[in-house]
């Protein structure tokens, strides 16, 4: 059983901070670990997906990286904004013939403005 | 272009009664999975289909569970006999089956079973 962990479950930020959480992964067997942004009532959004080790990846003020070797993620907010108010799922693939993701649990961030 | 859909986006139904969900992949897309969210965890994976063929089930719960997916594009979810412990969020997310398998996401079904 795959165990994907995200920190921390739930984060209140004022608008303008910046902020990070943490996804925890299996360190063998990797082959991809995506973030998706989820607001309530919509589809959870793709943000990265992450192939290899050291990776970095941004979109606006949105960032991530990627550890493969001790099985790690953060992604940072640069200056919340309260539209960046959702959960943020990370999810992980294994390497092999399964094509299915192993989510974690999310991270639900409010952003006040 | 239009994403992925799900109908519908809501279901309330009783115990013991059958439902069906339906999810419309973006087109061109072979790959499709299934999974369910139930509350304070993450989406847990249940079918993952390749053209129109299962390729992956091994996520479905129990024989109350089965999905078809006959032409290689619309899927339907079919639940019999359902109960309680059924209610969650039901999500379907398609692929182009090619390069990291970046997988889309449609808006989900909240199932409701009393």
């Amino acid at each position: 059983i795959l165990n994907v962990e995200q920190s921390p479950q739930s984060l209140h930020v004022q608008e303008g901070d910046s902020t990070n959480f943490t996804c925890s992964f299996p360190s063998s067997n990797f082959y991809a670990l995506h973030w998706y942004r989820w607001e309530t009532a919509k589809s959870p959004e793709a943000l990265f997906v992450m192939t290899l080790n050291g990776d970095e990846k941004k979109k606006g003020r949105i960032s991530a990286t990627l550890n493969t070797k001790e099985g790690y993620s953060y992604l940072y907010i640069k200056g919340s904004q309260p539209e960046d108010s959702a959960t943020y799922l990370c999810a992980f693939r294994t390497s092999g013939s399964a094509r299915q993701l192993t989510f974690g649990s999310g991270t639900q961030l409010t952003v006040l403005p | 272009g239009a994403g992925v859909s799900q109908t519908p986006s809501n279901k309330v139904t009783e115990k013991g009664k059958y439902v069906e969900l339906r999810c419309d992949p973006i087109s061109g897309h072979t790959a499709l999975y299934w999974y369910r969210q139930s509350l304070g965890q993450g989406p847990e994976f249940l079918i993952y289909f390749q053209g129109t063929g299962a390729a992956d089930d091994s996520g479905l719960p129990n024989d109350r569970f089965f999905a078809v997916r006959p032409e290689g594009s619309v899927s339907t979810l079919k639940i019999q006999r359902t109960e309680r412990g059924d209610s969650a969020v039901y999500l379907c997310a398609s692929s182009s089956g090619t390069g990291v398998g970046e997988q889309f996401f449609g808006p989900g079904t909240r199932l409701t079973v009393l």
